[in-house]
């Protein structure tokens, strides 16, 4: 069965305090792994998408790498304006559909 | 110029009522999407949609009915809503599965 698995639930950083996030899943023949941001009451933000084992993506505080078992998200020197959750998602094995972790939820404080 | 866009923002109804939520991109994408989101916060795929075509149904009860009029439009028909189905409902449009999604802002449903 296909699924995506996120670590932590939660996470809580000062200003200026790196971290990683860590999303690893299980599906046949990875074809797509998907970052979102989402802050509360509005729909996922597409941030990243990891084709292969080795790719890296980079935006703003925001880097994204990606092995065969797993990907993280890594934020440096992250802001208050970085809380959000982020969601890790891949493309399930019938490449029909986006299936979706339970998310971190991170709040970066001043 | 919203991208997706749902109607209604919120939505409270009483058990046993249906129920509409409409979706429309102007995004020019060929497949949408319906996903729903529980109270802690987990999403998951409802319908997908290529083209006016079903190529999703995931375990979704027979009450939740998609219809799509055309390729800009994926609407959601609930039917005889019961207190289980109070969740967000976010709508979702892509070029295809290797592209990202673009969400809606999504449907907020109490059903009380």
């Amino acid at each position: 069965e296909d699924q995506v698995t996120q670590s932590p639930e939660a996470l809580r950083l000062q200003e200026g305090e790196s971290s990683s996030l860590n999303c690893s899943y299980t599906v046949s023949g990875l074809r797509g792994l998907f970052w979102y941001r989402q802050d509360p009451g509005k729909g996922p933000e597409f941030l990243f998408t990891l084709y292969s084992a080795g790719e890296e993506k980079e935006k703003e505080r925001l880097k994204a790498t990606l092995t065969k078992k797993e990907s993280f998200l890594h934020i440096t020197a992250p802001k208050p304006e970085d809380s959000a959750t982020y969601l890790c998602a891949v493309l399930n094995q019938a490449g029909t559909a986006l299936i979706f972790g339970k998310g971190t939820t991170l709040s970066v404080s001043s | 110029d919203t991208a997706v866009s749902q109607t209604p923002k919120y939505l409270v109804t009483q058990m046993g009522n249906d129920k509409s939520i409409k979706c429309e991109q102007n995004l020019g994408h060929d497949t949408m999407y319906w996903y729903k989101q529980d109270s802690k916060k987990f999403l998951k795929i409802m319908f997908s949609y290529n083209n006016k075509e079903l190529i999703i149904n995931e375990t979704v009860p027979n009450r939740f009915s998609p219809k799509s009029p055309d390729k800009a439009h994926l609407n959601l028909h609930i039917n005889s809503l019961e207190l289980g189905d109070s969740a967000v409902y976010f709508c979702a449009s892509s070029q295809g599965p290797l592209y990202g999604y673009t969400f809606g802002s999504g449907t907020r449903l109490t059903v009380v």
